[in-house]
Formats: structure tokens, C-alpha cells, sequence
């Protein structure tokens, strides 16, 4: 059964650039169906998809953070990453990542990793 | 402010039944399918009804789901202590390129 990992820092300071790894174990990030996305939640609020990427590199962010963001995909490490610069306070969440098919919503989640902006 | 509307508290007895809604627009729920999501306190969401109205294996068939134009509902039935949980509804977005999620509904079993 597909698994996937996040793995970064939790503690990040204002204004510098967070970034996350997430790893997908048993099952190929090389699929031609699949979609690999950030999703992020804000303590006591709610999901928030941040955006995704194909196996080929193609990626699709959220307007509300798409200046800031970057995803991307090393399918020789079967692992898709995120990079948000610029960070606020208002980035702190716990950060989710996700398989989806286009048109759907994610079927599989990681565990999450919390991430705290403070200095 | 989230993009899906849904009701921000349920609640119901053990045994009884409850329905959560959820609602979108024509760029979401109007042309794609709706998914509910479960998350208990401290864990990532698990996903509870797909394309709507489908149950992955696992999932007791107490929970349902239906669409309906732009709106879409979750109903439990036979409501366990278990049940109490954050539930999300998302959606599809054709705008955006990405689903879009609901602002959650906490289920309070009394």
C-alpha cells in the first residue's frame, strides 16, 4: 500500500524560505495517472491545497501562494518537494502531502509535518 | 475564508443519525465529483466517501454520501463515540487546476 513521508524542518524564521520533502514509498512517483500535491492546515482551521506536480515536472499552485512557491518531482529518489519563500507567521501550519488523480481529491496523505514561523 | 461552505458544528447521540453538508459552486461541486474526509484530533485526514457517493474498503457503510447540483451531503447513521471527528468535504476545481476543501465540521458525540 502506497506510504508517503514528510520530512523537513519545523521550525522555520521569518522571511526565510521553507522547504519539505516528501517520499513516496511502495509505488512509483513515475505513474502516469497520479498527481502529487501540498496541502497545508493552519492550527484550528482548515485544508488549504498549496499545489501539485506530474511525474514530468508539470506543476499547478494555488493563485494564493503561487508567487511564492515552487514544487517539484526527482524520480530517481521517488520524491516531490516544496519550497515557500518569503515566509510569515501566517505560513505556520502542519503541511500534508497528497496523491491525487487530475479532477479528484487527494486519496492518500502523509502523516503530515508541523511547521512553526517564528524566530 | 474557505471556497467550500460548510456548517462549522454537528451533533447527535449515540445510535441516531446526522448529516453534514457542504457547499460549492459551478467550477466545483456543479461539474466534479465531492470527497469527505475524516481527521481525528492530531492525525491527517482519511478519506471517508470518493466520487461522491463511493466507500473505500474499510470504511463501515454507516457513512454515505450524496451530490446534488452544487451542494453535497455526508450522513452517518447508527452515530458511535468513535465518529466524533472533524469531517471536510473537497471537490475539484476547474479554475483553479486543484481540489478545494471545505471549511470542516466538528461532530460532537453527546
Amino acid at each position: 500500500q502506497l506510504q508517503l513521508q514528510e520530512s523537513g524542518p519545523g521550525l522555520v524564521r521569518p522571511s526565510e524560505t521553507l522547504s519539505l520533502t516528501c517520499t513516496v514509498s511502495r509505488g512509483s512517483i513515475s505513474s502516469a495517472r497520479y498527481y502529487w500535491g501540498w496541502i497545508r492546515q493552519p492550527p484550528g482551521r482548515g485544508l488549504e491545497w498549496i499545489g501539485s506536480v506530474f511525474f514530468t515536472g508539470k506543476t499547478y499552485y494555488n493563485p494564493s501562494v503561487k508567487s511564492r512557491v515552487t514544487v517539484s518531482v526527482d524520480t530517481s529518489r521517488n520524491q516531490f518537494s516544496l519550497e515557500l519563500t518569503s515566509i510569515t507567521a501566517t505560513d505556520t501550519a502542519a503541511y500534508y502531502c497528497a496523491r491525487h488523480l487530475w479532477g479528484d481529491g487527494p486519496d492518500v496523505w502523509g502523516q503530515g509535518t508541523t511547521v512553526t514561523v517564528s524566530s | 475564508q474557505s471556497v467550500l461552505t460548510q456548517s462549522p458544528s454537528a451533533s447527535g447521540t449515540p445510535g441516531q443519525g446526522v448529516t453534514i453538508s457542504c457547499s460549492g459552486s459551478s467550477s466545483n461541486i456543479g461539474t466534479n465529483t465531492v470527497d469527505w474526509f475524516q481527521q481525528l484530533p492530531g492525525m491527517a485526514p482519511k478519506l471517508l466517501i470518493y466520487r461522491s457517493n463511493q466507500r473505500p474498503s474499510g470504511v463501515p457503510d454507516r457513512f454515505s454520501g450524496s451530490k446534488s447540483d452544487t451542494s453535497a451531503s455526508l450522513a452517518i447513521s447508527g452515530l458511535q463515540s468513535e465518529d466524533e471527528a472533524d469531517y471536510y468535504c473537497a471537490a475539484w476545481d476547474d479554475s483553479l487546476h486543484g481540489p478545494v476543501f471545505g471549511g470542516g465540521t466538528k461532530l460532537t458525540v453527546l
